[in-house]
C-alpha cells in the first residue's frame, strides 16, 4: 500500500487567511484526491487532484475556494482560502496506486484545521 | 451522480456477536465497493473490498457481499471483538473515474 504524509497535521487560522496543505505520496500514484470530513460527519470529495492539469472540482467546491495542484505524480497541494469557521474541518488526500486500476485509495493522516 | 445510502448509523453488538452493515448505491455503473474502518482521531483504514465481477468476498473475521441487481452490499463481521469499535463507511466508484462516493457512516460499538 501507498505510505502517504500531509503537512500540517493541524492548524489554528483566522477567518479570512488562507492555509495551504501539502500531500506526499511515497511512490507514483494514478490518482489523488482531495476529501474533507466534517466533525462526526462521512468524508466528501473535494476534487480530483490530475497532474500538469487543472484539478476536477465536485459540485459544490470551486477553484477560487479550493486551488489544488499536482506537479507531479506523488505531490499535492490544496489551499483552503478566505477561510470562515465553516471551513473548520478535516481534510485528508488520498491516492490510488496504478496496479490495482486506480480504483484502491490509501488515506493520509488528514489535516485538522479550526477557522476562528 | 452516484448516492450511498448506509444503514444503520449506529450498532451495538455483544462481544462474540456476528455485526452487518449494509449499503445501496444509485448509479448501476459502480462496479467497485470498498469498505473504510475509522478509529477516533485517525485514517480511513480500508479493510475489504469488492468487485462487480464476483458476489461474495471473505477475510478471516470478515466478509462482503455484492448483490448488483438489487444495488446493495453489506459488510459482516463475525466473532466482534472489542478493538472493532470504530465507524465504518462503505463507498461506491465506477467508470473508472476512481471517485469514492461514500456512505454515512456506521458507529459499532462492541460491549465486553
Amino acid at each position: 500500500s501507498a505510505v502517504i504524509s500531509q503537512k500540517p497535521s493541524r492548524d489554528i487560522c483566522q477567518r479570512g487567511t488562507s492555509l495551504t496543505i501539502q500531500c506526499q505520496v511515497d511512490s507514483q500514484v494514478t490518482m489523488m484526491f482531495w476529501y474533507r470530513q466534517q466533525p462526526g460527519q462521512s468524508l466528501t470529495l473535494i476534487a480530483t487532484a490530475n497532474q500538469g492539469s487543472e484539478a476536477t472540482y465536485e459540485s459544490g467546491f470551486v477553484i477560487d475556494k479550493f486551488p489544488i495542484s499536482r506537479p507531479n505524480l506523488t505531490f499535492s497541494t490544496l489551499t483552503v482560502s478566505n477561510m470562515s469557521p465553516e471551513d473548520s474541518s478535516i481534510y485528508l488526500c488520498s491516492g490510488a496506486p496504478p496496479i490495482v486500476s486506480g480504483e484502491t485509495q490509501y488515506f493520509g493522516p488528514g489535516t485538522r484545521l479550526l477557522v476562528l | 451522480g452516484e448516492n450511498v445510502e448506509q444503514h444503520p448509523s449506529t450498532l451495538s453488538v455483544q462481544e462474540g456477536d456476528s455485526a452487518v452493515i449494509k449499503c445501496t448505491y444509485s448509479d448501476s455503473a459502480s462496479n467497485y465497493f470498498p469498505w473504510y474502518k475509522q478509529e477516533l482521531g485517525k485514517r480511513p483504514q480500508l479493510i475489504i473490498d469488492i468487485r462487480s465481477n464476483v458476489g461474495e468476498k471473505k477475510d478471516q473475521r470478515i466478509a462482503v457481499t455484492l448483490n448488483k441487481t438489487a444495488k446493495h452490499f453489506s459488510l459482516h463481521i463475525t466473532e466482534t471483538q472489542p478493538e472493532d469499535s470504530a465507524v465504518y463507511f462503505c463507498a461506491a466508484s465506477g467508470s473508472n473515474t476512481g471517485k469514492l462516493i461514500f456512505g454515512q457512516g456506521t458507529t459499532l460499538q462492541v460491549k465486553p
